[in-house]
């Protein structure tokens, strides 16, 4: 079981505003890291899966870094849209034989229009 | 392609009794869990499995059982539930791209 923290644990948005969010877990026995988004009434969707140091990802306006080193991620949303509320979660895993993930409690994100 | 599937959705039940939650999913995944999901506290992983006949247990496995008899079947079994178990439950599975697809969950509450 690792310690995964996300911060804020929700933040408001106004609608064309971009934001950004933190997802810190410990640094040692690090393999990869996972964020999910997950939407009101559905089910967990995957985001990214990143595995190196300073990596970063994107998907549309969405965007996330890796720093393995110091054990954190950031997640960017540029342009915020009412579609992009959610709740935003990052797991980390140990190993590629290890699937296992242990999620932080998320970022629940809200975007005024 | 159905993804992930899980029966039922919604589920009361009293205090004591048991029952089996269904997971099934039709995309040759080997690796398959449960989770569940209460408020605050994020997903946490309660039993998986990475093959037919391999199970073992996640962070909160007590008062819940599991077997694999097939790579597309994953049950979950409440012993004798009690109100401490009223949550959102979610079954996933995932393949070789490190991706979880999860099914759309069953809300269980015990009385």
């Amino acid at each position: 079981i690792l310690n995964v923290e996300q911060s804020p644990q929700s933040l408001h948005v106004q609608e064309g505003d971009s934001t950004n969010f933190t997802c810190s877990f410990p640094s040692s026995n690090f393999y990869a890291l996972h964020w999910y988004r997950w939407e009101t009434a559905k089910s967990p969707e995957a985001l990214f899966v990143m595995t190196l140091n300073g990596d970063e990802k994107k998907k549309g306006r969405i965007s996330a870094t890796l720093n393995t080193k110091e054990g954190y991620s950031y997640l960017y949303i540029k342009g915020s849209q009412p579609e992009d509320s959610a709740t935003y979660l990052c797991a980390p895993s140990l190993s590629s034989n290890d699937y296992k993930l242990s999620f932080g409690a998320g970022t629940t994100v809200t975007v005024r229009a | 392609n159905a993804g992930v599937t899980q029966t039922p959705k919604f589920q009361v039940l009293k205090t004591g009794q048991s029952m089996t939650l269904q997971c099934a999913q039709d995309m040759n995944h080997e690796y398959m869990s449960w989770y569940r999901q209460d408020p605050g506290m994020g997903l946490r992983l309660i039993h998986y499995s990475v093959g037919a006949g391999i199970t073992d247990q996640g962070e909160v496995p007590n008062g819940y059982n599991v077997s694999r008899s097939t790579t597309e079947d994953f049950p979950l079994r409440l012993l004798s539930a009690a109100p401490s178990q009223t949550s959102v439950y979610f079954c996933a599975s995932q393949g070789s791209s490190y991706e979880q697809y999860f099914g759309p969950g069953t809300r269980l509450t015990v009385t």
